[in-house]
């Protein structure tokens, strides 16, 4: 079965720094991938997500993500983040089948930001 | 704004009470799924409607229970509530196509306290 391990309980970054948050996935083919993020007591919005092609995808937000097989993961970046950035992020994967299927997330990154 | 929107936003419930909590889908889109999110989790999969038919369960009982409308719009039924029901009970809608996982995009999500 697949799953989604995301490392980093919670990070401390400084307001204009840069950020990497990690994401490794378990999965016996390429899963398509999702970044999420959730500000307090909201739902979840799209950042990005990458299905196949260039291995790294744009985002919303000043966003990025880098999709390396060999490495099952897909880091999600950001060259300055603001404080606005503060928010739980969510890595996902969905496998590659036809239809609709759920989304496997992991447990989460609370990302703080301090000026 | 994802246009998915959810009702109510909050809600308090004792044991062994029954909750319906409702979801309006995007415009276009004809398959939702609900996920739940206890406190300091990532999502879990609950179950997906597509078509008026259920399109995969994840590890939850049979007291859970849902519909989807004509219009594409679901309900989530939870019977004889229990503590650890207590979550952000989160929709999502999305377009079931021939070209594989399709983005899931989420509501801002019901609150449920069950005392």
């Amino acid at each position: 079965a697949q799953s989604v391990t995301q490392p980093d309980i919670h990070i401390t970054v400084s307001e204009g720094a840069s950020l990497e948050l990690r994401c490794n996935y378990s999965y016996g083919a390429t899963p398509y991938l999702f970044w999420y993020v959730q500000s307090p007591g909201q739902g979840l919005q799209l950042l990005l997500k990458y299905f196949s092609g260039d291995t790294l995808v744009q985002g919303i937000k000043g966003f990025e993500a880098e999709f390396k097989r060999s490495q099952s993961s897909f880091n999600l970046r950001k060259p300055s983040v603001h404080w606005s950035d503060a928010a739980e992020y969510f890595c996902a994967v969905g496998p590659t089948l036809s239809g609709n299927t759920p989304l496997v997330f992991g447990k989460g990154t609370r990302l703080s930001v301090i000026a | 704004e994802t246009g998915v929107t959810q009702s109510p936003t909050h809600l308090i419930k004792t044991r062994g009470q029954q909750v319906t909590l409702r979801c309006s889908s995007q415009s276009g889109h004809n398959t939702v799924s609900w996920y739940q999110q206890a406190l300091g989790q990532g999502p879990q999969f609950i179950f997906q409607y597509y078509r008026e038919e259920e399109n995969g369960r994840g590890n939850f009982p049979p007291r859970f229970s849902g519909l989807q409308f004509p219009n594409y719009s679901s309900e989530l039924n939870v019977n004889a509530l229990e503590l650890d029901d207590s979550a952000l009970y989160l929709c999502a809608s999305s377009l079931e196509g021939l070209a594989g996982v399709e983005t899931q995009y989420f509501g801002p999500g019901t609150r449920l306290l069950v005392l």
